[in-house]
Formats: structure tokens, sequence, C-alpha cells
């Protein structure tokens, strides 16, 4: 079992839709990141949490540590919001602090 | 400010090489952290170096290296490359130390090809 699982894996959306991406972690963590990822490789860093929610623009993360459980969420989504969307979770495990990062989920929002 | 930097972009190298790859990070930032994405695998973390010293590590072979310089810069080094090894390589920065979960900063990354 992954120590970090995303659902869904794929998404497919009209323009407009409400967006929820999650994130499940089975490990204890001091931090997690969401990510985006475009076709051409580039990432960009959403959002660093530890606890409670966080918002910019139409992006709101929330985190529920006692659950672990994080969820990102797009309003008003856009075809420009497609994307590969990565949660990753800062834990301490083998001496290190270690980045484990999700599969990512693919989403596609069309016109 | 400039953003996260990483040279060359592209690189094509055969089996049994060794590749070099170089990252810049944002000015002031002295975090910097490498990783590895496959298709299959995602992104895999390779190590984390701060003020010259590698302070994280995942689960790769001795023959990936990497080393931070006094202005930051980091280099990643693997030897006695495998076709396996073809994957992109991305750096990432921050302000500091990677456990107080600061944002990290990813460069465009190196796309090596091992043939």
């Amino acid at each position: 079992k992954n120590e970090v699982e995303q659902s869904p894996q794929n998404l497919t959306a009209q323009e407009g839709e409400f967006i929820t991406i999650n994130c499940s972690y089975s490990v204890g963590i001091s931090a997690l990141h969401w990510l985006q990822q475009h076709p051409g490789g580039g990432i960009v860093s959403l959002f660093m949490l530890s606890s409670g929610k966080k918002k910019h623009g139409r992006l709101i993360a929330t985190i529920n540590i006692q659950e672990k459980h994080s969820s990102l969420h797009i309003t008003a989504s856009h075809p420009r919001d497609s994307a590969v969307y990565i949660c990753a979770v800062r834990t301490y495990m083998d001496s290190n602090y270690q980045l484990i990062w999700g599969a990512g989920t693919k989403l596609i929002i069309k016109p | 400010k400039a953003g996260v930097t990483q040279t060359p972009r592209y690189l094509i190298k055969t089996r049994g090489q060794q590749v070099t790859l170089s990252c810049s990070p944002i000015s002031g930032h002295r975090s910097v952290s490498w990783y590895q994405q496959t298709p299959g695998q995602g992104l895999q973390f390779l190590f984390e170096y701060f003020s010259e010293t590698q302070r994280n590590k995942g689960n790769f072979p001795g023959r990936f290296s990497g080393r931070q310089f006094s202005n930051s810069r980091s280099e990643m080094n693997v030897s006695t490359l495998e076709l396996g090894d073809s994957a992109l390589y991305l750096c990432a920065s921050s302000l500091e130390f990677g456990n107080r979960g600061d944002t990290q900063y990813f460069g465009p990354g190196t796309r090596l090809t091992v043939l």
C-alpha cells in the first residue's frame, strides 16, 4: 500500500465545474504540499499546509490532520487548469526527513 | 528574482557513461532538492542539500551523487548510466532546511535519455 494515495487518478470535467482532488496518507507528517505540473513538465508549488485551509484565487486546499486527508478544490474551473496535480507529504522516515509523493491526478477541463 | 535554472535542458547519453546535471537555485535559497520523474514511478526523491551538506537522501543506488557549492548551486552526477536512468530530473529550491516545510520552487528539469 502506498503511503500517499490520490483520487481520482484521472478527472475530466466541463469548464465552470467545481473540482475536488483528494489525497490520503498513512504516515505522520510535518507538512503537505500540492503541486501542479503542466504538460511541458514545469512544476509549480501551489500550497504548503500543516493545518487548516489555504486559499489562492480559485484554488482552495484543506487538510484534516486527524483523518490524514487533504483536498484540493478548484472553483469555476477553466481549460487552463488542465494539468497533473500532485500531493506530497513531508515525513520523518529512516532517520531522514523525506518527501513522499502521490501518483498525481490528471485533470482535463473541456471548454 | 530569477527562478530556478537547470542545465542542460536535454541530454542524450549511452549506457555506461556518466553525466553531471546543474541546478542554480533562486537567489537567497539555501536548500536544493533533486527528484527523478519517470512515467511509471512518478516523482522520486533523490537527495536534499542545505548549506553544502547532504541532509536527506532517497533510496537510490550509489551511482547517484550530488554536491552543493558555497553559492548554493548544486550538481547531480550519475555514473555508469543505465537505460532505466532515462527520466526527467527536477531540481527544487527553498529558503531553509526542508523539514520546516518551506515552499519548494521547481526548475524546468533536465530530460536525460540513455541509449
